[in-house]
């Protein structure tokens, strides 16, 4: 089992829409949470950090539940500029071992 | 301005040639850094651990004779492919973290990535 799932889309929405895209993660050790995004043959861009309690930046909103291990990103009114590929991130911070596991994105298209 | 920079952006080689890829830090001394490897719709996987002024640390499965890594400076770490292969062909990032990497307060940078493929 991957340590971060998601479901790879893609999700084909309209201009305006509003898009959801979850990830589960498998590790207990997990300590923060981030969504980033990385648009085609580019490097991946930190979009926002998740929190326990929720955040919100502008269109995008992030929730993290713990008991389920699971993470949320709601993207609303989406643009053309949104289209892109968006990436589950947890680090994981045990001991002497931390690093970041990638999920392997979820692919968003958005059309006219 | 960009945090990372990796050079060189793009690489075509032969099989069996080695090729090296740099990494610099640009805003920051950074004495960790990371290198990640992409396969296509795949996610990244981190390979190694680059530490300055000592070995790295490769993660499991990852051959540390095949891709070399020096961290000589607290700005630069370099990866090598020896010896390439047509399924070394991927998409290489690496990165920096700027913080404590034992806390949780951090911030980590990634490189523009390096495109290799292997003829």
């Amino acid at each position: 089992r991957k340590e971060v799932e998601q479901d790879p889309g893609p999700f084909n929405v309209p201009e305006g829409a509003t898009v959801a895209f979850n990830c589960t993660y498998s590790n207990s050790a997990s300590q923060s949470f981030f969504w980033y995004r990385q648009d085609c043959r580019k490097e991946p861009k930190l979009l926002m950090s998740v929190y326990s309690s929720g955040n919100e930046d502008g269109r995008f909103t992030a929730q993290l539940n713990r008991a389920s291990q699971y993470i949320s990103l709601l993207i609303r009114d989406s643009k053309l500029s949104d289209s892109a590929t968006y990436l589950c991130v947890v680090f994981v911070f045990s001991g002497g071992y931390n690093k970041l596991i990638f999920g392997a994105g979820t692919r968003l298209a958005v059309h006219p | 301005g960009a945090v990372v920079s990796q050079h060189p952006s793009w690489v075509i080689c032969k099989s069996g040639t080695s090729v090296k890829i740099e990494c610099r830090s640009l805003d920051f001394q950074a004495t960790t850094m990371f290198w990640y490897r992409q396969f296509p719709k795949q996610s990244l996987m981190l390979m190694a651990t680059s530490n300055e002024g000592s070995k790295a640390t490769y993660e499991q499965g990852v051959e540390k004779d095949k891709f070399l890594i020096n961290h000589a400076s607290l700005t630069l770490s370099t990866l090598t492919v020896t010896s390439a292969h047509p399924e070394d062909s991927s998409f290489y990032i690496c990165s920096v973290r700027r913080g404590n990497g034992a806390s949780l307060t951090y911030e980590q940078y990634f490189g523009p990535g390096t495109r290799l493929t292997v003829t």
